[in-house]
């Protein structure tokens, strides 16, 4: 079955700098969906890419779809203490969403 | 709308009982999904459905039962308690089967001594 890898499993970052989470699927997706946990929280949805090549931005957040729709990746400028939290990638295959183990984002000030 | 809602919020169970997490959306959402998570492991689907009266397994089944009677309410029983079975339970609701965001519930922490 569809397998979605996720790394790294932890980032600790120093607020104000950047970092980029991946996303790595065994099969081609038909598209990949991102969500994120803040601690003590449920997923919420953050966005979907569905096109090869695609890239989508919000504000500080940019999420990037591969060309062969098999990885994707998530990429934070200037980190702040609100990016606190797991992201999680979550690819489409039939009808279920298979999610990766996630990236614990966590933010010295 | 209230969205997905869930109950309990917390339970402990003793190993071999019994019990339903309930979970209900009030967003006529054809697609429902039950996740457990565990830490470093992310979200392993358990059982959907795509419509009342068809429930499907997913990649984690065994020790848990579900159906799905009506559009609202999916839950999910176990049958037999196992400490492995100590865990967050996240139901999770969308509109469709594709391209549709999905909607998770606030969560179930079980614990089984």
């Amino acid at each position: 079955g569809q397998q979605v890898m996720q790394i790294p499993q932890y980032q600790h970052v120093q607020e104000g700098e950047d970092f980029t989470t991946y996303c790595n699927s065994s099969t081609t997706l038909s598209n990949i969906q991102w969500y994120k946990q803040r601690p003590g929280g449920h997923p919420v949805f953050l966005i979907q890419l569905v096109k090869s090549g695609e890239v989508k931005k919000q504000k500080r957040l940019t999420f990037q779809f591969g060309e062969a729709k098999k990885n994707s990746s998530l990429h934070i400028t200037a980190t702040q203490t609100t990016d606190v939290g797991t992201y999680f990638c979550a690819g489409q295959d039939d009808y279920k969403l298979s999610f990766g183990a996630g990236t614990t984002v966590t933010v010295r000030a | 709308n209230a969205g997905v809602t869930q109950t309990p919020k917390f339970q402990v169970l003793k190993t071999g009982q019994s019990m339903t997490l309930q979970c209900a959306q009030d967003m006529n959402h054809e697609y429902m999904s039950w996740y457990r998570q565990d830490p470093g492991m992310g979200l392993r689907l358990i059982h959907y459905s795509v419509g009342a009266g068809i429930t499907d397994q997913g990649e984690v089944p065994n020790g848990y039962n579900v159906s799905r009677s009506t559009t609202e309410d999916f839950p999910l029983r176990l049958l037999s308690a196992a400490p492995s079975q100590t865990s967050v339970y996240f139901c999770a609701s969308r509109a469709g089967s594709y391209l549709y965001e999905q909607y998770f519930g606030p969560g179930t922490r079980l614990t089984v001594t």
